[in-house]
């Protein structure tokens, strides 16, 4: 079946720090991308959709300037949390989408921010 | 706005035990999902559900499908503490965001 990667999958920084998140599709072209987020006991909230070779599109709520997101090839995304604060940490989730097949999602990331 | 939501949220049950999970959504959707989420774990796929009526089984699971009354269900028979994790469904809903669930957290106890 269609494998997402995603790397790290914890990380544990500073605040004022920024942390990328790497998410690939190993063995399907991931046409678009979403990124979660998901804070304990919670249900997952998407905060984007990327696109390759276009600008993400942030759901409402979400900063843009403070999660960028780039997504350059069809199998590679990448979600970049800028200057880091406590209240940024989260399990993070990438998703791919091939076509009209169901999502694919990644093992998430676990951000800590100290 | 759409809205998705689970009931119960929590659910303590018996093994051996019979129950439901019930997922409400606002607006017309073409797909439903269901998944299950380990602690510290991301999602795993259980079903898919792409048409009014349908209904998919798995093991102990099975889940349907009413496209008119906006409800799916999942079905949980003779329990087992294996089955102990959390529980989304998700709506596909405007070209392919997947709207989330509230989750229902599910512990089976002998």
């Amino acid at each position: 079946g269609a494998v997402v990667s995603q790397h790290p999958s914890r990380v544990i920084c500073k605040s004022g720090t920024s942390v990328k998140i790497e998410c690939r599709s190993l063995d399907f072209q991931a046409t678009t991308m979403f990124w979660y987020r998901q804070f304990p006991k919670q249900s997952l909230m998407l905060m984007a959709t990327s696109n390759e070779g276009s600008k993400a599109t942030y759901e409402q709520g979400v900063e843009k300037d403070k999660f960028l997101i780039n997504h350059a090839s069809l199998t590679l995304s990448t979600l970049t949390v800028t200057s880091a604060h406590p209240e940024d940490s989260s399990f993070y989730i990438c998703s791919g989408l091939e076509g009209n097949q169901p999502q694919h999602f990644g093992d998430g990331t676990r951000l800590s921010i100290l | 706005e759409l809205k998705v939501e689970q009931n119960p949220l929590f659910l303590s049950m018996q093994e051996g035990k019979n129950y439901t999970i019930y997922c409400n959504y606002s607006t017309t959707s073409d797909r439903l999902y269901w998944y299950r989420q380990d602690p510290g774990k991301s999602l795993e796929s259980l079903f898919v559900l792409l048409s009014n009526g349908a209904v998919k089984q798995e093991g102990r699971l099975m889940a349907s499908l009413d496209t008119k009354a906006r409800l799916s269900t999942l079905h949980i028979t003779a329990a087992v503490h294996d089955l102990s994790a959390t529980y989304f469904c998700a709506v596909d809903w405007n070209t392919d965001k997947l709207i989330f669930g509230t989750g229902t957290r599910l512990q089976v106890f002998p």
